[in-house]
């Protein structure tokens, strides 16, 4: 399978309590995203990476929440003390670095990890 | 504040009619314009794109109309099929300026048989 990898698909957690999710990416695409979806609406913007420096971050992205992509390949999202605001379907999305001319370019979504703070 | 406003947030074709969704979108610094499509439990799948350079782009049964001076873009299904039933969002993105795509609400398309 060379598709984005999302694990796990579901958590469910405590809230309170500390998540870390997981992201491989297609091993070509330099860069990697994350982006949260909440029901009836878009993906927004949390955070992005190329190779393993985080370039951008939304002020979606609290303190709470931190990623990292430490050797440039998979990333991690971790949220802190989670809140039941939190609760979204996370989603990972790699890409290359440059559009060719002609071609269709955009993000390469995984299938996303649910999260249900209770 | 919604950089990208789409509509219908629902729609319901016949199966063979053509659906139709409609994006709108303000920055100006906007050069590049995708739609995803999305099934339930699946993260969204790239369909088409378009650059403001051209008025419409045509991929199968899938075209993109592209309106520069109302800022406005929209996504055409023909012969639309109940296999197309799905969440399709519209997205707008600053290439070069920036890496992020500004995605609208959503249109919930059912394709009845």
């Amino acid at each position: 399978d060379t598709g984005v990898s999302q694990n796990p698909r579901h958590k469910i957690t405590k809230r309170g309590q500390n998540v870390t999710f997981r992201c491989d990416p297609i091993s070509e695409h330099n860069r990697l995203y994350w982006y949260r979806q909440t029901l009836g609406q878009g993906p927004e913007f949390l955070t992005y990476f190329q190779n393993e420096a985080q370039l951008e971050k939304s002020r979606l992205l609290s303190d709470r929440f931190s990623a990292e992509r430490p050797k440039g390949s998979f990333s991690t999202l971790e949220i802190q003390r989670t809140e039941q605001g939190d609760s979204a379907m996370y989603l990972c999305a790699s890409s290359t670095l440059r559009p060719g001319r002609g071609a269709n370019y955009g993000y390469t979504f995984g299938s996303g990890t649910r999260l249900t703070v209770v | 504040q919604q950089q990208v406003k789409q509509s219908p947030q629902s729609l319901i074709v016949q199966k063979g009619g053509i659906s139709i969704i409609n994006c709108a979108y303000e920055n100006t610094a906007f050069d590049y314009f995708p739609w995803y499509q999305q099934f339930p439990g699946k993260g969204p799948a790239l369909l088409i794109a378009i650059r403001p350079d051209v008025s419409e782009k045509k991929e199968g049964r899938f075209t993109i109309s592209f309106n520069k001076s109302a800022k406005q873009f929209s996504l055409h299904i023909m012969d639309s099929q109940p296999g197309d039933s799905a969440t399709y969002f519209c997205a707008a993105s600053n290439l070069f300026a920036g890496n992020q795509f500004y995605f609208g609400t959503g249109t919930s398309l059912t394709v009845i048989p």
